[in-house]
């Protein structure tokens, strides 16, 4: 069974620090995506960034920066100069695919990070 | 911009009552989920749903609850008789592919006394 564990309930940083919110998951597929999304204070999850088992390049959106390593099953969420709109819940989630590869919307969560970003 | 859009925003309902929560995905998309978020904890895979049956439910998806896209636009969720555990904030998604790339609605927060 898949399992992704966020390790740090709350963080709390200033203005234009930066903030790496770790994620670690767990998983028997050799096959299986990966995902970040954040639920701003309006409640709604927004979709982040999705990443499949294959392809371990780091990417970089923005402010927003993505290190996936296998090795360490750890795909970790960096925000760059963070800002006061940044406050939300961070969620990672994992897929596996399941038979037929038919699983890919069945997303395991893990518990979020509360990121509070102070001005 | 395309969004999922669930109604009611916010329901309280007594234990024991029937409660249907509706959605309507993004209109060109084929894949449908419900998920459940309990106050404070992590968000819960329910059910998926593609070609008007279910591909996959969780254990919590019992016989209480049901789903339905009954005109092609709408996408309900159905519990059927209300217990306290299941107040919660329910939340459809809804995909092109089935490739976890999932839109979200804002959620429907339900209430149970």
């Amino acid at each position: 069974a898949q399992k992704v564990t966020q390790a740090q309930t709350e963080i709390s940083v200033v203005e234009k620090e930066d903030v790496t919110l770790d994620c670690v998951y767990e998983t028997r597929d050799t096959t299986y995506y990966l995902f970040w999304y954040k639920q701003p204070p309006s409640g709604e999850l927004v979709f982040l960034i999705r990443r499949n088992s294959f392809d371990e390049q780091n990417e970089i959106s923005g402010r927003y920066s993505w290190n996936f390593q296998k090795s360490t099953s750890s795909f970790n969420f960096t925000i760059t100069a963070s800002q006061v709109v940044d406050s939300a819940v961070y969620f990672c989630a994992l897929s596996e695919a399941g038979a037929g590869g038919t699983s890919y919307g069945k997303l395991t969560f893990g518990q979020g990070t509360i990121l509070t970003v102070h001005p | 911009e395309p969004e999922v859009t669930q109604t009611p925003s916010h329901q309280v309902t007594q234990m024991g009552q029937e409660v249907i929560l509706r959605c309507v995905p993004i209109s060109n998309h084929l894949y449908f989920y419900w998920y459940r978020q309990i106050l404070g904890q992590k968000v819960e895979f329910l059910v998926s749903f593609y070609n008007n049956e279910i591909s996959e439910k969780s254990e919590i998806f019992d016989d209480q609850f049901s789903v339905e896209r009954p005109d092609g636009s709408n996408f309900t969720l159905k519990i059927r008789s209300t217990k306290l555990e299941d107040s919660a904030m329910y939340f459809c998604a809804s995909s092109w592919i089935n490739t976890g790339e999932l839109f979200f609605g804002e959620g429907s927060r339900l209430t149970v006394l």
